[in-house]
């Protein structure tokens, strides 16, 4: 199957500070989806990004399909961007559908 | 949309007893996907389904787990017996084909003691 490699695991940041998450990949790719996991738990879209760039307020999210890796950015970061960020893909040997999950990154923002 | 619902939000039980999960994706999608959270392993997907029809359940544990879309609005997943090792979040996801793009139910905590 396909390895999905998040670097790095774990992140601390000073509130206001700027931060990039990579996402690596070994296969191509039909779709790629970048989840943010809050400290409660809930799992919410982020980007659905196959390729290009997208822009979502102090968030956003590169995915570069031929090199095989997507980069997250997170501007003037705040305490409640803290969680879990997971980047997952949905290869093209593999049915329609199906999301392969990266272990993740931890971020904690402090204030 | 009111989003993936899953219930209940929490449960606890004891090893043994027969624990249903429930969830209603939204409207219109035709992908609904099991997974499991665990610290040890991450998150696993368990089972999917393409218009109620079960497309892969390479991912459920053993025997004793079992899930079921009846129609294109609910789908159980059910442990039976439970055991301790089962504990984790489960969480229910659905997807439209249109774009495969997955959204997450808030995930049911189960404690099996």
């Amino acid at each position: 199957g396909i390895q999905v490699e998040q670097s790095p695991p774990d992140l601390i940041l000073q509130e206001g500070a700027n931060s990039t998450l990579r996402c690596n990949f070994s296969d191509s790719v039909n779709n790629l989806q970048w989840f943010h996991q809050n400290p409660w738990g809930q799992l919410i879209n982020l980007f659905y990004i196959p390729s290009g760039t997208k822009q979502n307020g102090r968030l956003s999210a590169t995915t570069v399909a031929t090199e095989r890796y997507s980069l997250l950015y997170i501007s003037s970061s705040q305490t409640t961007d803290s969680g879990v960020y997971f980047c997952a893909v949905d290869y093209r040997g593999s049915t329609l559908g199906r999301l392969y999950f990266g272990r993740g990154t931890q971020l904690t923002v402090w204030p | 949309d009111a989003g993936v619902i899953q219930s209940p939000r929490h449960e606890v039980t004891e090893m043994g007893q027969e624990v249903t999960l429930r969830c209603k994706p939204i409207s219109g999608h035709d992908y609904l996907f099991w997974y499991r959270q665990t610290m040890m392993r991450g998150l696993e997907l368990l089972i999917y389904f393409n218009n109620n029809v079960p497309i892969d359940d390479s991912g459920m544990p053993e025997d004793r787990f079992s899930a079921k879309m009846p129609n294109a609005s609910f789908s159980t997943l059910k442990i039976q017996p439970s055991e301790p090792r089962d504990s984790a979040v489960y969480f229910c996801a659905s997807s439209p084909s249109e774009s495969y793009e997955q959204y997450f139910g808030p995930g049911t905590r189960l404690t099996v003691t």
